[in-house]
């Protein structure tokens, strides 16, 4: 049962242009959010969060936005730039009683194009 | 500062062996996640150790264990070893066990079951 989904294998976009990153989760008992980045041969990396309180977090070029009566969050990089090719994961966990596991998504490669 | 490390990068076992992974967290922290990344799913959660205890565990049978050392340090041993435990292991550390803190990975070690 994939309690954290992401449905875009692959995303291509050009430098310069917004990068979408889209998830959906089915476990209401999440709440806190964080989404993940990975190059080839390395460890995710942490790249931004968002508390179930917020419906919008911004770091930079990023930001993440949450919607929890429609159980979907979303990553958005703009300016994208060909050093953010990767594959980002998006990850869900329960603060209380969750027992710190992170709940992931399977993935989406996204590809900047020049 | 030295981020995780984990060893083997890469272990080739038969069915029917055991399989032993290794992890170093970051310099001062306690606690140390396992999770699994097998072809076409998401990470999934294995188990977690702080300060040498077993805190949580995934939905993974009894073959899967672990431990943590005194250094907290810990190894992943996975027994009766079959095709589908063939993946990507990944070890992750935060500074202890508190709910927000942020969990950092290592590169993993790719298991190949024949």
């Amino acid at each position: 049962d994939q309690q954290v989904k992401q449905n875009s294998p692959s995303l291509s976009v050009q430098e310069g242009r917004i990068s979408i990153l889209n998830c959906d989760y089915t476990n209401s008992m999440f709440d806190y959010f964080l989404w993940y980045k990975k190059y080839p041969a390395e460890g995710p990396t942490f790249l931004i969060s968002i508390s179930s309180i917020k419906d919008k977090n911004e770091d930079g070029r990023f930001t993440v936005f949450l919607n929890k009566s429609a159980k979907h969050l979303s990553l958005h990089i703009v300016p994208s730039q060909p050093g953010d090719s990767a594959v980002y994961f998006c990850a869900a966990r329960i603060l209380t009683g969750g027992g710190n596991k992170l709940t992931f998504g399977t993935g989406t490669q996204l590809k900047v194009e020049l | 500062e030295a981020g995780v490390t984990q060893s083997p990068t890469h272990l080739i076992k038969t069915r029917g062996q055991q399989a032993t992974l290794r992890c170093s967290p970051i310099s001062g922290h306690t606690s140390v996640y396992w999770y699994q990344q097998a072809l076409g799913l998401g990470l999934q959660f294995l188990l977690w150790y702080d300060e040498g205890e077993e805190r949580n565990r995934g939905n993974f049978p009894p073959r899967f264990s672990g431990r943590q050392f005194p250094n907290y340090s810990s190894e992943l041993n996975v027994n009766a070893l079959e095709l589908e435990d063939s993946a990507l292991y990944l070890c992750a550390s935060s500074p202890g066990a508190g709910t927000y803190n942020e969990q950092f990975f290592g590169p993993g070690t790719r298991l190949t079951v024949l």
